[in-house]
């Protein structure tokens, strides 16, 4: 069955910190990942997807096969990081995605 | 810029009421999906669309039931609301082609209140 685990509900640190939101999946196939954002009354949108091995706003995220994991990583955060991450996984071709329980990250001045 | 419209963003409904959430996609994508979301629980999925009258159960279905008549509009319906249904509900829509559009967009979300 997919699943995708955040272990982690709130992470708080000081600006300028390095940040990683954890993310364990588990899917018999090949997946996609992302990770979606949701800052305070704003939607949810896409932050990174792994296929495209970018960076967006400082975050990357590298797929673990080994591990299954996709944790989020950024080397110094900042105030405007604060908000509510997603991880999600898709099944390559298939249409449905699975979402993680969310990581509230806040970080302090 | 895509738009996914939800007609609602506040909606206060009592127990055993009929309820119905409408969502509206403008870039005529054939998948169409609806989530909730819950502190700690994060967004779970209830149903989804892959194309005109087309449905699937989700993770979460039971009490939900879903219409697409239209490929740019998805309803969700809770035959009989409940307070355990009392909840942020967020649709979604994403293309076809998978390989390159990935991008799931989100409505602004409708939060439900059942007394």
């Amino acid at each position: 069955a997919q699943r995708v685990t955040q272990p982690e509900k709130l992470l708080s640190v000081f600006k300028g910190a390095p940040v990683e939101l954890k993310c364990n999946y588990s899917y018999s196939g090949s997946p996609e990942l992302f990770w979606y954002v949701q800052y305070s009354r704003q939607r949810l949108q896409l932050l990174l997807r792994h296929i495209s091995r970018e960076s967006i706003k400082g975050f990357t995220a590298d797929l673990n096969k080994g591990e299954t994991s996709f944790h989020l990583k950024k080397p110094f955060a900042q105030e405007e990081d604060s908000a509510m991450y997603y991880c999600a996984l898709s099944g390559f071709g298939t249409d449905k995605l699975i979402f993680g329980t969310g990581t509230r990250l806040q970080v302090f001045p | 810029d895509v738009k996914v419209t939800q007609s609602s963003r506040y909606l206060v409904k009592r127990t055993g009421e009929k309820v119905f959430l409408e969502c509206v996609q403008d870039m005529d994508h054939e998948n169409m999906f609806w989530y909730r979301q819950d502190p700690g629980l994060g967004l779970r999925l209830i149903y989804f669309s892959y194309d005109v009258k087309m449905k699937e159960k989700g993770d979460i279905p039971e009490g939900y039931s879903v219409s697409r008549e239209k490929k740019e509009r998805f309803s969700l319906i809770l035959e009989s609301a409940s307070t355990n249904q009392t909840s942020m509900y967020l649709c979604a829509s994403r293309g076809r082609d998978t390989s390159t559009n990935e991008k799931l967009f989100f409505g602004s979300g409708t939060q439900l209140s059942v007394l």
